[in-house]
């Protein structure tokens, strides 16, 4: 069974990047047919997609965040990532990075990263 | 106007129906959309319910009751998501999500409560 992990520091300082890594165990990043996201949700909130990488490479992003992320991919790690640049509090939030075929239907536990000087 | 509308929360009683909206904007017509429903519990990730555009293109998650399922409403330009047979377990909030214009677009999520 596929599981992921997020990692990453916790705490970023506005205007930064905020950089985030996720591992997938159970399963080779290259292999099928799944797109690998990032999904976020601020406390009390609701989930909002922030973009996915397809195992060749190809990206969607949110057009309400595109001008700011970057999604990338090292098959050799198997692990993905996020970059958010030039943060700030609304950027605080739990992100998750979640498999999928169809649906969601793998999702790491999520990691809070908060946004403060 | 957001994309997906869902109420913010809804309370129905054990052993009965709830009935969760998840309203389109105007110009999306929700008979061209498979509409996803997640469910998430406080502290834990989403977990998949259920896709649902017509009977004939449905899908149910895996190990979900089949107490939970979907339909739309047409005239209402909106996806169902009904629960059947409320348990105390049900209580959590509920998104919607739908692929539009390149991107996946979620709902603000329902808090349902059960009590």
């Amino acid at each position: 069974q596929v599981q992921l992990q997020e990692s990453g520091p916790g705490l970023v300082k506005p205007s930064q990047t905020l950089s985030l890594t996720c591992t997938v165990s159970g399963g080779s990043i290259s292999s099928g047919t799944y797109y690998w996201s990032w999904i976020r949700q601020p406390a009390g909130k609701g989930l909002e997609w922030i973009g996915r990488i397809y195992t060749s490479g190809s990206t969607n992003y949110n057009p309400s965040l595109k001008s700011r992320v970057t999604i990338s991919v090292d098959t050799s790690k198997n692990q993905f990532s996020l970059k958010l640049s030039s943060v700030t509090a609304a950027d605080t939030a739990v992100y998750y990075c979640a498999t999928q075929d169809d649906y969601f239907d793998y999702w790491g536990q999520g990691t809070l990263v908060t946004v403060s000087s | 106007q957001a994309v997906l509308t869902q109420p913010a929360s809804l309370s129905a009683s054990p052993g009965a129906s709830a009935s969760l909206t998840c309203t389109l904007r105007s110009g999306i017509n929700v008979g061209s959309y498979r509409i996803y429903w997640y469910q998430q519990k406080p502290g834990s990730p989403p977990q998949y319910l259920l896709r649902y555009k017509s009977d004939s293109d449905k899908q149910q998650g895996s190990g979900v009751p089949s107490r939970f399922s979907g339909s739309k409403d047409a005239s209402a330009n909106a996806g169902i998501l009904l629960i059947s047979g409320l348990q105390s377990e049900d209580e959590a909030d509920y998104y919607c999500m739908i692929w539009h214009s390149s991107a996946w677009v979620f709902g603000g999520g329902t808090k349902l409560t059960v009590l």
